[in-house]
């Protein structure tokens, strides 16, 4: 079965520089959301969309931003990087946003490195 | 707000040994709960899911948890614990929308 695709899968970049990941959802999902996990840490909740349109904002900084679309495809871009970005992306896709206890499938993540 | 909180950041169990893992939530509303786990340099793979309905939840390569309200818990187990079982271990509640809020984790290990 198809499942959520993230690229790249290992990314390098230096400080001040900006960065974008991709993720494609698993088709008929309309809803995308990106986590960010630091090393040791838990999954942390960065912001969602929903029909291209922005559902739902956790703790993304300001020097980020996203967004979703038409084919349903998000970018996540970081702009200005600092060594505490440095951090494992998770992508994740469900059906419809407010079905509460829809299951969250997640991607094999996006490791950015920031030196 | 709701949370989880996972009681021990490793556990190790030998092989064919119980594993039990803790999660306790905090909800105001009845929650939803997940546990994911974690192959090293993987991502997140669901194992099982509450929502509604019968509260011992059966889930992927032997692993269930069971929903007890009057204790706040969905705790984490499987009767006979197998090498490949070693992973990072997340449980997850849902808050009035469909974003996860994720546990702090688990780490279990295995022994020959």
């Amino acid at each position: 079965a198809a499942g959520v695709i993230q690229s790249p899968r290992h990314l390098i970049k230096e400080k001040r520089e900006t960065a974008t990941l991709k993720c494609y959802p698993i088709p008929r999902h309309d809803t995308v959301y990106w986590y960010q996990q630091g090393p040791g840490q838990d999954p942390q909740f960065l912001i969602s969309f929903y029909e291209k349109m922005q559902s739902d904002k956790g703790s993304i900084p300001d020097r980020f931003s996203a967004q979703q679309f038409s084919d349903y495809h998000s970018e996540l871009n970081m702009s200005s990087l600092e060594l505490g970005d440095s951090a494992l992306y998770f992508c994740a896709s469900s059906t419809t946003p407010k079905g509460l206890g829809n299951t969250i499938y997640f991607g094999e993540g996006s490791w950015l490195t920031v030196v | 707000a709701q949370s989880v909180t996972q009681l021990g950041s490793h556990v190790s169990v030998s092989e064919g040994a119980l594993v039990l893992l803790r999660c306790n939530y905090s909800s105001s509303v009845p929650p939803y709960l997940f546990w994911y786990v974690q192959y090293p340099n993987q991502g997140l793979q669901l194992l099982l899911k509450y929502t509604t309905g019968a509260t011992l939840v059966k889930g992927i390569n032997g692993f269930e948890a069971e929903f007890k309200k009057s204790e706040t818990s969905f705790h984490l187990t499987k009767p006979s614990a197998h090498m490949s079982d070693a992973a990072e271990y997340f449980c997850a509640v849902t808050p009035g929308t469909d974003k996860l809020i994720f546990g702090t984790g688990t780490r279990l290990q295995v022994f020959p």
